[in-house]
């Protein structure tokens, strides 16, 4: 069975342009999250998507970050303009269904480095 | 608001060392409570799951405990081997399926 797969694994921008990280995630899960994590720090949830519907985006900063599922299959993350606090790695996870007592899948996530 | 805390930070062993990794969490109305393993530059993997209802989950040398009333769970890590050094993190789940993930214990098993 494939695994949650994202790309690009590695991205060098500078303040103030734009960025955009794609998820595909375990087929068949219905749950998709995105997820920052910060050097020395735990992943902060930034957008939880159920189907192609937003569960929760209470963390996601919408003036610079937007989240769509359009068909409720892969995901785009996209961050305009970027700030130098953006840098980190983006983490895409899902699970099968909301509520799931399985396991979160994780993929190996998008490390962005803003200068 | 749930707030999840690991202790310690940091933790170096020599190589052979059973080994405890804590994690507190404020709010006991969670759901599951998770244990992943993150090496450097790579993803979450899962170790051990734990649902709100059980006590402790085991698999090989790693053995999980709950309590929730006391807001605790503990990762014990059997015979540790170089192989086990990672960054271990601790995530609650609510209901809604929301993971809120402690800072990590970064572990370093000396040959």
């Amino acid at each position: 069975e494939a695994g949650v797969a994202q790309s690009p694994r590695y991205k060098i921008i500078e303040k103030r342009q734009s960025v955009a990280f794609w998820c595909n995630p375990i087929s068949g899960h219905a749950t998709l999250y995105w997820y920052q994590q910060i050097l020395g720090q735990g992943p902060k949830l930034l957008i939880q998507f159920q189907n192609n519907g937003v569960v929760d985006d209470s963390q996601l900063p919408k003036d610079r970050f937007s989240a769509e599922r359009l068909k409720g299959v892969d995901s785009t993350l996209k961050i305009q303009p970027a700030k130098l606090e953006d840098s980190a790695v983006y983490l895409c996870a899902s699970i099968p269904e909301l509520r799931d007592t399985g396991e979160l899948f994780f993929g190996e996530g998008s490390r962005l480095t803003v200068l | 608001k749930q707030e999840v805390t690991q202790i310690p930070a940091a933790l170096s062993v020599p190589e052979g060392e059973n080994l405890v990794l804590n994690c507190s969490f404020t709010d006991s109305a969670i759901y599951n409570l998770q244990w992943f393993r993150q090496d450097p530059g790579k993803g979450l993997t899962s170790l051990l799951l734990i649902q709100s209802s059980q006590r402790e989950q085991t698999s090989g040398r790693l053995n999980a405990s709950l309590d929730k009333s006391s807001g605790r769970s503990t990762l014990y890590i059997a015979a540790s081997q170089p192989g086990d050094s990672a960054t271990y993190l601790c995530a609650v789940s609510d209901q809604g399926g929301k993971l809120i993930f402690g800072q990590g214990t970064e572990l370093s098993v000396k040959p």
